[in-house]
């Protein structure tokens, strides 16, 4: 069965202070994998896709990187603005439609 | 949010009652999507559509329909609606198969 998991679950980052968000999955062939963030009471934002094994993706104070098991979304001198939750979604090869599957999210708190 | 809009924004009914969530979209993407999220599941799948009057199931499809007869809209009905679909529902589109876009949601709570 797919599988998507996220780690930690909740992050607590002082401003300036870098740190790394993992996302894990387990898929028979990866077609994507999806970086979002989602602020309290809205919608999930797309940030980044990444294809293959070794690609990275930058915006601004955020870094995604992808190997054959799992993602990093790195987080470079965090301020607080940079507070929410950050989903991961992997899409598998084949039957397109239903299969996007979330992660449960790594809730970041940057603290001034 | 750009080209997504749902509605309504919240909603608070009764069990057993009928209720329609709209998303309309401007961007004239093929496919779109309904999810839920709850505290503990993350996102998960209704239902989806790849064109006009094309539709499928999702993870968790029971209980709810859809219908797409136009591009720019996808209306999800909870025929009957009970306590457990109490949630925020998201519709998303996506144009080329890839990355989904999300719309602002719907806070639905079934009394």
């Amino acid at each position: 069965e797919d599988q998507v998991t996220q780690s930690p679950e909740a992050l607590r980052l002082q401003e300036g202070e870098s740190s790394s968000l993992n996302c894990s999955y387990t898929v028979s062939g990866l077609r994507g994998l999806f970086w979002y963030r989602q602020d309290p009471g809205k919608g999930p934002e797309f940030l980044f896709t990444l294809y293959s094994a070794g690609e990275e993706k930058e915006k601004e104070r955020l870094k995604a990187t992808l190997t054959k098991k799992e993602s990093f979304l790195h987080i470079t001198a965090p301020k607080p603005e940079d507070s929410a939750t950050y989903l991961c979604a992997v899409q598998e090869v084949g039957n397109y439609g239903q299969n996007f599957v979330f992660g449960p999210g790594t809730r970041l708190s940057v603290l001034p | 949010d750009a080209g997504i809009t749902q509605s309504p924004r919240h909603k608070v009914t009764e069990t057993g009652t009928p209720v329609t969530l709209r998303c309309h979209q401007t961007e004239n993407h093929r496919y779109m999507y309904w999810y839920r999220q709850d505290p503990g599941h993350g996102l998960r799948l209704i239902h989806y559509s790849y064109g006009v009057k094309d539709t499928d199931k999702g993870e968790v499809s029971d209980g709810y329909s859809v219908s797409r007869s136009k591009t720019e809209d996808f209306l999800l009905t909870l025929e009957s609606a009970t306590s457990s679909q109490t949630s925020v529902y998201f519709c998303a589109i996506s144009g080329q198969g890839n990355e989904q876009f999300f719309g602002p949601g719907t806070r639905l709570t079934v009394l």
